[in-house]
């Protein structure tokens, strides 16, 4: 079955640029879509097929995806981005998420 | 707005199931498939499978097959999902999820979660 690795951990200075990948084998074929989950709360979507913003995510979130990498990236990183994020692809009929990384703001 | 709202908190015992309900508003609901992913206590996201609201067509994943039963009453917008022979390690927060149309689309909407907890 396929997997896709995200690292545990991020951590970026206030108003820095913060970068999240998912690696997976050859994934820059498939769709990738980006979620953001805050304590307590339900995911939210804020990128889909690879580089798409959603209505009301803001333009600083931006993703890209090639050879076995997926790349979500969020500039200016501010305190209200520290959250778990997860990568999303499908593979067949299956969906698979990465494991997630929690991002802190410093 | 488009929205999944989903039934209450759950406390069952080992060995007994659990139905969870999800029901949409704000857009037609055959025309979004429904997912059902949970997350344990400070876990990650782990997919269950899908029901094609439309058809009825189900897809699970390999691990739940024969404990999962994912339905829906079209007549209310309402999917459900059923887990039996329920296990301590089965206590997550039950999320369903739409994804638009077919193919390799993103979840959106979610609903606000269900948490089932299973113990003796």
């Amino acid at each position: 079955s396929y997997e896709v690795t995200q690292p545990l951990s991020v951590s970026e200075a206030l108003g820095q640029t913060a970068r999240i990948t998912c690696g997976g084998n050859n994934i820059g074929s498939k769709n990738v879509h980006w979620y953001q989950q805050k304590p307590g709360q339900a995911p939210v979507l804020v990128i889909y097929r690879d580089s798409n913003r959603p209505s009301g995510i803001p333009e600083r979130f931006s993703g890209s995806n090639s050879g076995n990498t997926a790349t979500l990236t969020i500039s200016r990183a501010q305190a209200g981005d520290e959250a778990d994020y997860y990568c999303q692809v499908w593979d067949s009929s299956t969906v698979v998420f990465g494991g997630g990384t929690k991002l802190t703001v410093l | 707005q488009v929205q999944l709202v989903q039934s209450g908190a759950e406390v069952k015992k080992p060995g007994a199931s659990v139905k969870v309900s999800c029901t949409a508003s704000g857009y037609t609901f055959t025309a979004y498939f429904m997912h059902w992913v949970r997350q344990a206590p400070g876990q990650g996201l782990e997919w269950m499978g899908w029901i094609n609201p439309n058809s009825g067509g189900t897809n699970y994943a390999q691990k739940f097959q024969g404990r999962v039963t994912m339905t829906r009453d079209t007549s209310i917008s309402t999917a459900y999902m059923e887990l039996s022979r329920l296990r301590s390690d089965d206590t997550a927060v039950y999320y369903c999820a739409g994804q638009y149309g077919s193919g390799s689309g993103p979840f959106d909407p979610w609903g606000q979660g269900t948490l089932v907890t299973v113990s003796s």
